[in-house]
């Protein structure tokens, strides 16, 4: 059972606009979400995470939004690059066992110029 | 070299031979990780190493035997698998308890079990 989802496996989107990407959680325990972004033949990096104690964090272009009630979180990307073309992982831990991430199955970003 | 780098990049081997995978982090972390990448699935945890003790074990098949003999390498030896365990072997680590502690990633080991 997936307890990290990623619904849309791939996502186009124009250079310039707004690039949404969607994850849902089932697990109620998880309190701390990350964003990974994967390029080809590279490890997965780091992009941004948001504590369950807040519903938004932005970084540069990068926004996350977690609605708890919902089990949902989305990373916003604005404007969107032809860099930011890659694979999107949502993933989540429980903080009383931080180190086990959970991760969803990825969602992949291609940025039309 | 920086960040966390791993070797081979690429594997191809037989279901009878034996082969490493060495992963090494140069980022002054306390925690390492072995993930299993296979096609259209999530990553998953295989093993967490904390300060050269392994504390999770993620119900993996014993013929994936890990080994972290210092917080700065870490080794998964690899022997009778089978053509099913032919992925993307990815290693991380991260600063534990320090707050949240993000895990840095290297680029991967392709594995083909012929």
């Amino acid at each position: 059972d997936q307890q990290v989802k990623q619904n849309s496996p791939s996502l186009s989107v124009q250079e310039g606009r707004i690039s949404i990407l969607n994850c849902d959680y089932t697990n109620s325990m998880f309190d701390y979400f990350l964003w990974y972004k994967k390029y080809p033949a590279e490890g997965p990096t780091f992009l941004i995470s948001i504590s369950s104690i807040k519903d938004k964090n932005e970084d540069g272009r990068f926004t996350v939004f977690l609605n708890k009630s919902a089990k949902h979180l989305s990373l916003h990307i604005v404007p969107s690059q032809p860099g930011d073309s890659a694979v999107y992982f949502c993933a989540a831990r429980p903080n009383f066992g931080n180190e086990k991430l959970t991760f969803g199955t990825g969602t992949r970003l291609t940025i039309i110029p | 070299e920086t960040g966390v780098t791993q070797t081979p990049r690429h594997l191809v081997m037989g279901m009878t031979n034996k082969k490493s995978l060495k992963c090494e982090q140069h980022l002054g972390h306390n925690a390492m990780y072995w993930y299993k990448q296979s096609a259209k699935k999530p990553l998953e945890l295989m093993f967490v190493y904390n300060f050269k003790e392994q504390t999770e074990n993620n119900s993996v098949p014993s013929r994936f035997s890990p080994e972290c003999p210092n917080s700065s390498h870490l080794f998964l030896h690899l022997h009778t698998l089978q053509p099913e365990d032919s992925a993307l072997y990815l290693c991380a680590s991260s600063l534990r308890d320090r707050g949240p502690n993000e895990q840095f990633f290297g680029p991967g080991t392709r594995l083909t079990v012929l």
